[in-house]
């Protein structure tokens, strides 16, 4: 079965670095995926990692450890528009499914 | 590019009835499409996944005979909701995977169709 965990909300202050962590636990593992999802809205890709280590990509950047069935997104420099609910996604081995963690709504105040 | 579409954006139906909603990818095609839905401040729940041409997978404690998954072509998937009740009432989102994907896992997802059944 499949697994997944990440806080169910975080605030952090405008201008800021937060870090919302993700672990799992599945049967095999094919990439994890991180998106973004505005209330009402359909999920936006931020970030995919398959190997361990940190992928940047501008303000966000998202760190993969297989060993520890781990992972976090970075978000710095935050903006009032980063609140959203950040979705955590790991594909299967052998399958192109995604099971999605129950998602962590980021609020960020001024 | 990889852009996929959902009509209608919101439906509201009478208890009884049956809705349809689209998937459409649009510029690219779409090997497998995947309908989740969505209840709310709950995370995406995969339904089915459905392969063109042939009959769509789905996901346990999903009726089969209740959420109708049509994927007829390359870039069209339907699914019908099928007698509808208040409990169906929910965000359904369906997401296409194709070769164009930068990752080939990498799913695109439509908009979303906000169902109301009253």
């Amino acid at each position: 079965g499949q697994n997944i965990d990440q806080p169910t909300e975080m605030t952090a202050t405008e201008g800021a670095i937060v870090q919302i962590n993700c672990t799992y636990q599945t049967s095999g593992f094919n990439g994890l995926f991180w998106y973004q999802q505005h209330a009402g809205e359909a999920p936006t890709f931020l970030s995919y990692n398959v190997l361990d280590g940190l992928e940047e990509k501008g303000r966000f950047s998202s760190f993969l450890s297989r060993s520890k069935g781990y992972s976090y997104l970075l978000l710095k420099e935050l903006q009032m528009k980063d609140s959203a609910s950040y979705l955590c996604a790991v594909s299967g081995a052998g399958s192109y499914q995604l099971t999605f963690g129950k998602g962590t709504k980021l609020s960020v105040i001024p | 590019g990889a852009v996929v579409s959902q009509h209608p954006s919101r439906v509201i139906c009478k208890s009884g009835t049956s809705v349809k909603i689209e998937c459409r990818s649009l510029d690219f095609q779409a090997t497998t499409m995947f309908w989740y839905r969505q209840f709310p401040k709950k995370s995406l729940m995969l339904m089915a996944t459905s392969n063109e041409g042939s009959k769509a997978t789905y996901e346990q404690g999903v009726e089969k005979d209740k959420f109708l998954i049509n994927h007829a072509s390359l870039t069209l998937s339907t699914l019908t909701v099928t007698s509808a009740h208040p409990e169906d009432s929910s965000f359904y989102i369906c997401s296409a995977r194709g070769a164009s994907g930068r990752i080939d896992n990498e799913q695109f997802f439509g908009p979303g169709t906000r169902l109301t059944v009253l």
